[in-house]
Protein backbone atom coordinates (compact mmCIF):
# COMPACT_ATOMS: atom_id res chain seq x y z
CA UNK A 1 0.00 0.00 0.00
CA UNK A 2 1.97 2.73 -1.24
CA UNK A 3 0.10 5.66 0.32
CA UNK A 4 1.14 8.73 -1.06
CA UNK A 5 3.70 8.86 -3.27
CA UNK A 6 6.24 12.06 -4.51
CA UNK A 7 8.19 12.41 -7.30
CA UNK A 8 11.45 13.41 -7.47
CA UNK A 9 13.06 12.76 -4.02
CA UNK A 10 15.26 15.47 -4.71
CA UNK A 11 16.18 18.75 -7.42
CA UNK A 12 18.75 21.24 -8.17
CA UNK A 13 17.55 23.76 -9.86
CA UNK A 14 18.72 26.95 -11.38
CA UNK A 15 17.33 30.59 -11.22
CA UNK A 16 15.07 31.15 -13.49
CA UNK A 17 14.31 26.99 -14.25
CA UNK A 18 10.77 25.61 -14.09
CA UNK A 19 9.99 22.00 -13.10
CA UNK A 20 6.90 19.95 -11.82
CA UNK A 21 6.58 17.96 -8.65
CA UNK A 22 4.57 15.24 -8.97
CA UNK A 23 1.87 13.53 -6.21
CA UNK A 24 0.02 10.40 -6.56
CA UNK A 25 -2.26 8.93 -3.71
CA UNK A 26 -3.68 5.35 -3.94
CA UNK A 27 -6.33 5.72 -1.36
CA UNK A 28 -9.05 7.37 -3.24
CA UNK A 29 -9.08 10.60 -1.25
CA UNK A 30 -10.99 13.57 -2.20
CA UNK A 31 -8.18 16.59 -1.09
CA UNK A 32 -5.30 16.88 -2.07
CA UNK A 33 -2.76 19.79 -0.67
CA UNK A 34 0.76 20.81 -1.04
CA UNK A 35 2.69 22.68 1.65
CA UNK A 36 6.16 23.61 2.12
CA UNK A 37 8.81 23.25 5.16
CA UNK A 38 10.90 25.86 6.22
CA UNK A 39 13.21 25.76 9.24
CA UNK A 40 11.57 27.49 12.50
CA UNK A 41 8.29 28.44 10.43
CA UNK A 42 6.44 24.70 10.82
CA UNK A 43 4.37 23.61 7.33
CA UNK A 44 2.61 26.55 5.37
CA UNK A 45 -0.18 25.63 2.66
CA UNK A 46 0.86 26.21 -0.45
CA UNK A 47 -2.65 24.83 -2.36
CA UNK A 48 -5.33 22.27 -2.14
CA UNK A 49 -7.96 20.83 -3.94
CA UNK A 50 -10.83 19.75 -1.92
CA UNK A 51 -11.94 17.69 -4.64
CA UNK A 52 -10.93 16.61 -8.64
CA UNK A 53 -11.58 19.33 -10.83
CA UNK A 54 -10.89 22.28 -7.90
CA UNK A 55 -8.11 23.99 -6.81
CA UNK A 56 -7.57 26.81 -4.11
CA UNK A 57 -4.89 29.19 -2.65
CA UNK A 58 -3.19 28.55 0.95
CA UNK A 59 -1.16 30.97 2.79
CA UNK A 60 1.74 30.95 0.18
CA UNK A 61 0.47 30.61 -2.92
CA UNK A 62 2.93 32.80 -5.05
CA UNK A 63 5.32 31.61 -7.75
CA UNK A 64 3.56 28.52 -7.90
CA UNK A 65 0.50 26.72 -10.06
CA UNK A 66 -1.19 23.78 -9.51
CA UNK A 67 -3.39 20.91 -11.21
CA UNK A 68 -5.46 18.43 -10.28
CA UNK A 69 -4.98 15.58 -12.80
CA UNK A 70 -7.37 13.43 -11.45
CA UNK A 71 -8.57 12.30 -8.42
CA UNK A 72 -5.30 10.57 -7.95
CA UNK A 73 -2.84 13.30 -8.96
CA UNK A 74 -2.15 16.69 -8.11
CA UNK A 75 0.97 18.43 -9.29
CA UNK A 76 2.58 21.46 -7.85
CA UNK A 77 4.90 23.68 -10.31
CA UNK A 78 7.20 26.25 -10.40
CA UNK A 79 7.51 28.30 -13.32
CA UNK A 80 10.98 30.56 -12.81
CA UNK A 81 12.07 29.19 -9.86
CA UNK A 82 13.88 31.71 -7.04
CA UNK A 83 16.27 31.29 -4.50
CA UNK A 84 13.27 32.23 -1.92
CA UNK A 85 11.42 28.44 -3.01
CA UNK A 86 14.40 26.27 -1.85
CA UNK A 87 12.85 24.44 1.03
CA UNK A 88 11.01 20.47 1.54
CA UNK A 89 8.03 20.08 -0.41
CA UNK A 90 5.12 17.74 1.32
CA UNK A 91 1.81 16.73 -0.70
CA UNK A 92 -0.89 15.01 1.55
CA UNK A 93 -4.15 13.94 1.08
CA UNK A 94 -7.31 12.86 2.84
CA UNK A 95 -10.54 12.21 2.78
CA UNK A 96 -13.76 13.66 4.13
CA UNK A 97 -13.64 14.24 7.94
CA UNK A 98 -10.61 12.06 8.37
CA UNK A 99 -7.16 12.71 8.59
CA UNK A 100 -4.31 13.64 6.69
CA UNK A 101 -1.93 11.56 4.82
CA UNK A 102 1.51 12.81 4.14
CA UNK A 103 4.77 11.74 1.23
CA UNK A 104 7.85 11.60 2.33
CA UNK A 105 8.69 15.01 0.92
CA UNK A 106 10.46 16.71 -1.87
CA UNK A 107 13.85 18.45 -0.72
CA UNK A 108 14.39 21.32 -3.49
CA UNK A 109 17.55 23.84 -3.90
CA UNK A 110 17.49 26.75 -5.86
CA UNK A 111 20.96 28.25 -6.34
CA UNK B 1 -7.56 33.51 10.87
CA UNK B 2 -5.72 30.45 12.62
CA UNK B 3 -2.79 30.67 14.27
CA UNK B 4 -0.21 28.14 16.36
CA UNK B 5 2.59 29.10 18.66
CA UNK B 6 4.18 26.25 19.57
CA UNK B 7 6.09 27.59 22.78
CA UNK B 8 9.72 25.71 22.84
CA UNK B 9 11.34 25.44 19.81
CA UNK B 10 14.10 22.39 21.57
CA UNK B 11 13.30 20.35 24.41
CA UNK B 12 15.68 18.09 25.81
CA UNK B 13 15.32 15.18 28.25
CA UNK B 14 16.78 12.46 29.56
CA UNK B 15 15.50 8.88 28.40
CA UNK B 16 12.12 7.56 31.15
CA UNK B 17 11.93 11.13 32.43
CA UNK B 18 8.13 12.95 31.60
CA UNK B 19 7.71 15.33 29.17
CA UNK B 20 5.05 18.25 28.03
CA UNK B 21 5.34 20.10 24.66
CA UNK B 22 3.37 22.93 24.81
CA UNK B 23 1.06 24.47 22.25
CA UNK B 24 -1.27 27.31 22.04
CA UNK B 25 -3.31 28.73 19.29
CA UNK B 26 -5.35 31.39 18.27
CA UNK B 27 -8.78 31.51 16.49
CA UNK B 28 -11.85 33.03 16.05
CA UNK B 29 -13.84 30.19 15.14
CA UNK B 30 -14.17 26.89 16.60
CA UNK B 31 -10.88 24.17 15.14
CA UNK B 32 -9.58 20.71 15.60
CA UNK B 33 -6.80 20.32 17.08
CA UNK B 34 -3.51 17.77 16.40
CA UNK B 35 -0.36 16.49 16.78
CA UNK B 36 1.89 15.41 14.15
CA UNK B 37 5.08 13.77 14.26
CA UNK B 38 8.07 14.07 12.07
CA UNK B 39 11.08 11.86 12.37
CA UNK B 40 14.79 12.23 10.46
CA UNK B 41 14.27 12.70 6.56
CA UNK B 42 10.54 11.40 6.68
CA UNK B 43 7.25 13.22 6.07
CA UNK B 44 4.79 13.59 8.73
CA UNK B 45 2.57 10.95 10.94
CA UNK B 46 -0.46 11.90 13.22
CA UNK B 47 0.37 11.44 17.02
CA UNK B 48 -3.60 12.14 18.33
CA UNK B 49 -6.33 14.45 17.71
CA UNK B 50 -9.24 16.45 19.13
CA UNK B 51 -12.17 16.98 17.31
CA UNK B 52 -14.81 17.19 20.07
CA UNK B 53 -15.84 15.34 23.15
CA UNK B 54 -13.52 14.41 26.16
CA UNK B 55 -10.86 17.20 26.54
CA UNK B 56 -7.88 13.92 27.31
CA UNK B 57 -6.71 12.33 24.22
CA UNK B 58 -4.87 9.58 23.92
CA UNK B 59 -2.61 8.76 20.68
CA UNK B 60 0.21 5.82 19.78
CA UNK B 61 2.93 5.54 21.17
CA UNK B 62 1.69 6.26 24.75
CA UNK B 63 1.34 10.17 24.07
CA UNK B 64 -1.75 12.17 25.83
CA UNK B 65 -2.54 15.60 25.29
CA UNK B 66 -5.11 17.88 27.18
CA UNK B 67 -7.31 20.59 24.82
CA UNK B 68 -8.25 23.27 27.25
CA UNK B 69 -10.45 26.05 25.50
CA UNK B 70 -10.22 28.99 28.29
CA UNK B 71 -6.33 28.41 27.56
CA UNK B 72 -6.60 27.78 23.80
CA UNK B 73 -4.23 25.23 24.86
CA UNK B 74 -3.28 21.64 23.33
CA UNK B 75 -0.30 20.61 25.25
CA UNK B 76 1.40 16.96 24.64
CA UNK B 77 2.62 15.03 27.45
CA UNK B 78 4.23 11.32 27.39
CA UNK B 79 4.80 10.10 30.84
CA UNK B 80 8.67 8.42 30.33
CA UNK B 81 9.65 9.01 26.86
CA UNK B 82 12.26 6.30 25.00
CA UNK B 83 15.31 7.21 22.79
CA UNK B 84 13.11 6.91 19.62
CA UNK B 85 11.13 9.30 20.71
CA UNK B 86 13.53 11.98 19.36
CA UNK B 87 11.93 13.67 16.28
CA UNK B 88 10.21 17.14 15.42
CA UNK B 89 6.44 17.52 17.02
CA UNK B 90 4.30 19.61 15.15
CA UNK B 91 1.03 21.18 16.66
CA UNK B 92 -1.48 21.86 14.12
CA UNK B 93 -5.51 22.98 13.58
CA UNK B 94 -7.82 22.51 11.28
CA UNK B 95 -11.01 24.82 11.46
CA UNK B 96 -13.71 22.90 12.67
CA UNK B 97 -16.83 21.61 10.53
CA UNK B 98 -15.00 21.52 7.43
CA UNK B 99 -14.58 18.10 5.77
CA UNK B 100 -10.73 18.73 4.84
CA UNK B 101 -8.88 17.91 8.19
CA UNK B 102 -5.74 18.25 5.88
CA UNK B 103 -6.04 21.65 5.77
CA UNK B 104 -3.80 22.80 8.34
CA UNK B 105 -2.37 25.47 9.91
CA UNK B 106 1.08 24.53 11.83
CA UNK B 107 3.22 25.63 14.76
CA UNK B 108 6.74 25.82 14.16
CA UNK B 109 7.73 23.02 15.91
CA UNK B 110 9.72 21.14 18.88
CA UNK B 111 12.68 19.31 18.38
CA UNK B 112 12.31 16.84 21.59
CA UNK B 113 15.96 15.04 21.89
CA UNK B 114 16.00 12.13 24.41
CA UNK B 115 19.79 11.57 25.96
CA UNK B 116 20.63 8.23 27.63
Amino acid sequence: NAGVTQTPKFQVLKTGQSMTLQCAQDMNHNSMYWYRQDPGMGLRLIYYSASEGTTDKGEVPNGYNVSRLNKREFSLRLESAAPSQTSVYFCASSADRSRAFFGQGTRLTVV
Amino acid sequence: AQSVTQLDSQVPVFEEAPVELRCNYSSSVSVYLFWYVQYPNQGLQLLLKYLSGSTLVKGINGFEAEFNKSQTSFHLRKPSVHISDTAEYFCAVSVAGGTSYGKLTFGQGTILTVHP
